[in-house]
């Protein structure tokens, strides 16, 4: 079955803090993988994404991640939170190919301290 | 950067009534698609769409949904009979078939 796992409801960091969200995924063929951020009252915006090559993928607001195979893992870390960070995150597994229907995560509510 | 834009962005009905939910995609994208978001809950696929037809749906869409595209820009999903568990937030999303898909900023659905 095709899921997608994020283990932390609720992560809190105070403002300058390294961050890490974990993501965890079961998928039948090669992913595709995805975060998005969705801020309050906001769409969801798509931070990066892995197709393939370079496990390490860099994305936008400062935001990077690591895909690894052998542990059907993509964590996405941040070297320093700012405040305006604080929003939930979903992890996103997807097919390859013109249609994609992406599986969300149950996605991670981030609070950043002042 | 284009965007895809939905409106409303509330939208509250009474049980029982119709809904249309409509959404303009970016504009050289092919694929198309409703997400939705019960308060809480994860974001959950209800429908694609590619060359005017459905190309995959989910168990929740059912025959109380259908989506159109009238023309070539909008994309709707209509709700036919409304129950109080369709209250969600509905994103729509679009796709020019890179896998790459870009999503709207919601409309937020309250069934009374």
């Amino acid at each position: 079955a095709q899921s997608v796992t994020q283990p932390d409801i609720h992560i809190t960091v105070s403002e300058g803090a390294s961050l890490e969200l974990r993501c965890n995924y079961s998928y039948g063929a090669t992913p595709y993988l995805f975060w998005y951020v969705q801020s309050p009252g906001q769409g969801l915006q798509l931070l990066l994404k892995y197709f393939s090559g370079d496990t390490l993928v860099q994305g936008i607001k400062g935001f990077e991640a690591e895909f690894k195979r052998s542990q059907s893992s993509f964590t996405l870390r941040k070297p320093s939170v700012h405040w305006s960070d604080a929003a939930e995150y979903f992890c996103a597994v997807g097919g390859t190919g013109g249609y994609n229907k992406l599986i969300f995560g149950a996605g991670t509510r981030l609070a950043v301290h002042p | 950067e284009p965007e895809v834009t939905q409106t409303p962005s509330h939208q509250v009905t009474q049980m029982g009534q119709e809904v249309i939910l409509r959404c303009v995609p970016i504009s050289n994208h092919l694929y198309f698609y409703w997400y939705r978001q019960i308060l809480g809950q994860k974001v959950e696929f209800l429908v694609s769409f590619y060359n005017n037809e459905i190309s995959e749906k989910s168990e929740i869409f059912d025959d109380q949904f259908s989506v159109e595209r009238p023309d070539g820009s909008n994309f709707t999903l209509k709700i036919r009979s409304t129950k109080l568990e369709d209250s969600a937030m509905y994103f729509c999303a679009s796709s020019s078939g890179d896998s790459k898909l870009f999503f709207g900023s919601g409309t937020q659905l309250s069934v009374l």
